[in-house]
């Protein structure tokens, strides 16, 4: 079975400084990946996606994430944290053998001026 | 192109009450999926819709159901509403291009937000 960890629920970090928002997987068979971001009253929007074309993946807004397969991880990094960025973050895998998404529980980043 | 849409945005209903949710779909996607989000449960997957037709179900009861038109517009409806039933929900679209939806990008709606009092 599929399921997804996100570790911390909240991350704090100054503006300009890195994001590094963590997402642990574990799937029976090769994953799909995604991150998402949820602003306030907003349905969520794609970050970027992992279909296995290459491990280190770009998104929107300047947001990228690496698939390590040894650590079963894909976290999600910024190089310099804008006040912008200031949202929920889902982490999520494509269920095995249907189209269903398995989030995580999400890590609220807050960026301090 | 327009995104998905969801309707209405908000709703208060008491319990026992019965609600309709309505999504409708970015053009030329055939797959629509709900999804139930709560601070303590997280987001969680109702249904998915597919050809009109159920294509998977998560594990909720069966006061939630769905359907889907020819259009691909979709609803859902909750039958005797329960306090734990307030929550947002979520519609999101995709194109399903392949036989099972697996790995499919999912485009979601802004969600409509139910308070059961």
């Amino acid at each position: 079975a599929q399921s997804v960890t996100q570790l911390g629920s909240h991350v704090s970090v100054s503006e300009g400084a890195l994001v590094l928002l963590r997402c642990n997987y574990s799937s029976s068979v090769p994953p799909y990946l995604f991150w998402y971001v949820q602003y306030p009253n907003q349905g969520l929007q794609l970050l970027l996606k992992y279909t296995s074309a290459a491990t280190l993946v770009k998104g929107i807004n300047g947001f990228e994430a690496e698939f390590k397969k040894s650590e079963t991880s894909f976290h999600l990094t910024k190089p310099s944290a804008h006040m912008s960025d200031a949202a929920e973050y889902f982490c999520a895998v494509s269920a095995s053998n249907t189209g269903k998404l398995i989030f995580g529980q999400g890590t609220t980043l807050q960026v301090k001026p | 192109k327009a995104g998905v849409t969801q309707t209405p945005r908000y709703l208060i209903k008491t319990r026992g009450q019965q609600v309709t949710l309505s999504c409708s779909p970015i053009s030329g996607h055939r797959s629509v999926s709900w999804y139930q989000q709560t601070p303590g449960q997280g987001l969680q997957f109702l249904f998915e819709y597919f050809s009109e037709t159920q294509r998977n179900k998560g594990n909720f009861p069966g006061r939630f159901s769905g359907r889907q038109f020819s259009n691909s517009r979709s609803e859902m409806n909750v039958s005797t509403l329960e306090l734990g039933d307030s929550a947002l929900y979520l519609c999101a679209s995709s194109l399903a291009l392949g036989n099972s939806g697996r790995g499919e990008t999912q485009y979601f709606g802004p969600g409509t937000r139910l308070l059961v009092l």
